[in-house]
C-alpha cells in the first residue's frame, strides 16, 4: 500500500473471456509478484518478476500470463485456459529476494 | 517445499484479552512476515521478523529461527483486531523467490 495500485477492485467476466488485472507501483522496487487467494486459504504465488523484461512462473502459473515492460507495471492476464479463475488476486512488491513484501488492495474476480 | 502451519485456526476472545498466535515452519528461512488481513481483504504488514523479537504498541512478535517457529502476541485486544492473521516465510534456496503462506488464524474479538 501507499504506492501500489491494483485495479479494478471488482471485476466480473463471462466464462471463456480473457481478462487483465492491473498492478502499478511508484516505489521504484525491482521485484513484483502476483498471488491468488481462495476463500479460507492462504496466498499462492502465480508469477513473479525481479527485473524488467524478465519473469518467472510460480506454483500455479497455468492459465495465467504476465508482462514486465516497465519497472512500475506488472499486469496479469487470466486466460480462458484457467479452469477456476474466480478468486481474490493480490499484487506485491519488494526491494528484492528475502526482503519485506508489501501488498496492494487486491482485485476480486468473478467469472460467471 | 517448505511447510507453514499456523495455530490455532480460530480464536474467539473478549475485548481486553491477550492472545498468542503460533507459526511453525519446516525449513530454515531468510524472510518471515506477519500480516493482518482486514475484512476488505487488505493485507496489513505487522512485522518483518526472520529472527529475534520486535514490538509495536500492543503487538509483539518473536521468531526462534533455530527451532523453526514464530509467535505473535496481541495484548488488550480490541474489536478492530478482528480478522485473519497470516504468517508467511521465504527460504534461502536460490531461485525460490516466493513467500509461502500458512492458512491463517481467524481472530474474532467480542465487545
Amino acid at each position: 500500500d501507499g504506492g501500489i495500485t491494483q485495479s479494478p477492485k471488482y471485476l466480473f467476466r463471462k466464462e471463456g473471456q480473457n481478462v487483465t488485472l492491473s498492478c502499478e507501483q511508484n516505489l521504484n522496487h525491482d521485484a513484483m509478484y502476483w498471488y491468488r487467494q481462495d476463500p479460507g486459504q492462504g496466498l499462492r504465488l502465480i508469477y513473479y518478476s525481479q527485473i524488467v523484461n524478465d519473469f518467472q512462473k510460480g506454483d500455479i502459473a497455468e492459465g495465467y500470463s504476465v508482462s514486465r515492460e516497465k519497472k512500475e507495471s506488472f499486469p496479469l492476464t487470466v486466460t480462458s485456459a484457467q479452469k477456476n479463475p474466480t478468486a481474490f488476486y493480490l499484487c506485491a512488491i519488494s526491494i528484492g529476494r528475502g526482503t519485506e513484501a508489501f501488498f496492494g488492495q487486491g482485485t476480486r474476480l468473478t467469472v460467471v | 517445499g517448505i511447510q507453514v502451519e499456523q495455530s490455532p485456526p480460530d480464536l474467539i476472545l473478549q475485548e481486553g484479552a491477550n492472545s498468542t498466535l503460533r507459526c511453525n515452519f519446516s525449513d530454515s528461512v531468510n524472510n518471515l512476515q506477519w500480516f493482518h488481513q482486514n475484512p476488505w481483504g487488505q493485507l496489513i504488514n505487522l512485522f518483518y521478523i526472520p529472527s529475534g523479537t520486535k514490538q509495536n504498541g500492543r503487538l509483539s512478535a518473536t521468531t526462534v529461527a533455530t527451532e523453526r517457529y514464530s509467535l505473535l502476541y496481541i495484548s488488550s485486544s480490541q474489536t478492530t483486531d478482528s480478522g485473519v492473521y497470516f504468517c508467511a516465510v521465504g527460504t534461502s534456496v536460490f531461485g525460490n523467490e516466493k513467500l509461502t503462506f500458512g492458512t491463517g488464524t481467524r481472530l474474532t474479538i467480542i465487545p
